[in-house]
């Protein structure tokens, strides 16, 4: 089975950074993706780590660590459209299993 | 290219009737999956296709609810009959693998609401 936590909620500042966390325990690994949400629509893709080690894309990042089953997305200068939930998923064969989501709200 | 496309984009209905919700993958994406998305049990894949045929269904909730994909360029999702807690999102996504990376692309869902 699959069992993956993120906090629900995280608050920010705009232009700061922010660290949102996922812990999982999977019986498969093939990848761990991030996924963000604005409300009332779909989600869409932000990252993909298979290795362990840091993944750096423009103003976002995500950290993989898998002898502790642990990720993390991090988001550098804040913007104001950047209040949005964030899913942590896990690949097992070709399926996803989403984490419940962070919802970030982002603050003037 | 559009995208994943569902249809309707919102369903309003009464329980007992059968709500059929639709989805058009990505041209050249050979897996589609289903996903229901609820604020108490959050995103769920209920079933996915791989080059049209069922791989996983282990997610559908009940007999209620069936799914097909009679060609690459469309798949559906039936519920009959529908309940009041089956109100929720439905997703369709599509993905195909580049070397060693599937990302799954999801199309915009459909808000049901059972009365």
């Amino acid at each position: 089975g699959q069992n993956i936590d993120q906090p629900t909620e995280m608050t920010a500042t705009e232009g700061a950074i922010v660290q949102i966390n996922c812990t999982y325990q999977t019986s498969g690994f093939n990848g761990l993706f991030w996924y963000q949400q604005h409300a009332g629509e779909a989600p869409t893709f932000l990252s993909y780590n298979v290795l362990d080690g840091l993944e750096e894309k423009g103003r976002f990042s995500s950290f993989l660590s898998r002898s502790k089953g642990y990720s993390y997305l991090l988001l550098k200068e804040l913007q104001m459209k950047d209040s949005a939930s964030y899913l942590c998923a896990v690949a097992a064969g070709r399926a996803l299993t989403f984490g419940s989501g962070t919802r970030l709200q982002v603050q003037p | 290219d559009a995208g994943v496309i569902q249809s309707p984009r919102h369903e309003v209905t009464e329980m007992g009737q059968e709500v059929t919700l639709r989805c058009k993958p990505i041209s050249g994406h050979n897996s589609l999956f289903w996903y229901r998305q609820t604020m108490m049990r959050g995103l769920e894949l209920l079933i996915y296709f791989n080059n049209n045929v069922p791989i996983d269904d282990s997610g559908m909730p009940e007999d209620r609810f069936s799914a097909k994909m009679p060609n690459a360029s469309f798949s559906t999702l039936k519920i009959q009959p529908s309940e009041p807690r089956d109100s929720a999102v439905y997703f369709c996504a599509s993905s195909t693998p580049p070397s060693n990376q599937e990302t799954q692309y999801f199309g915009p869902g459909t808000r049901l609401l059972v009365l």
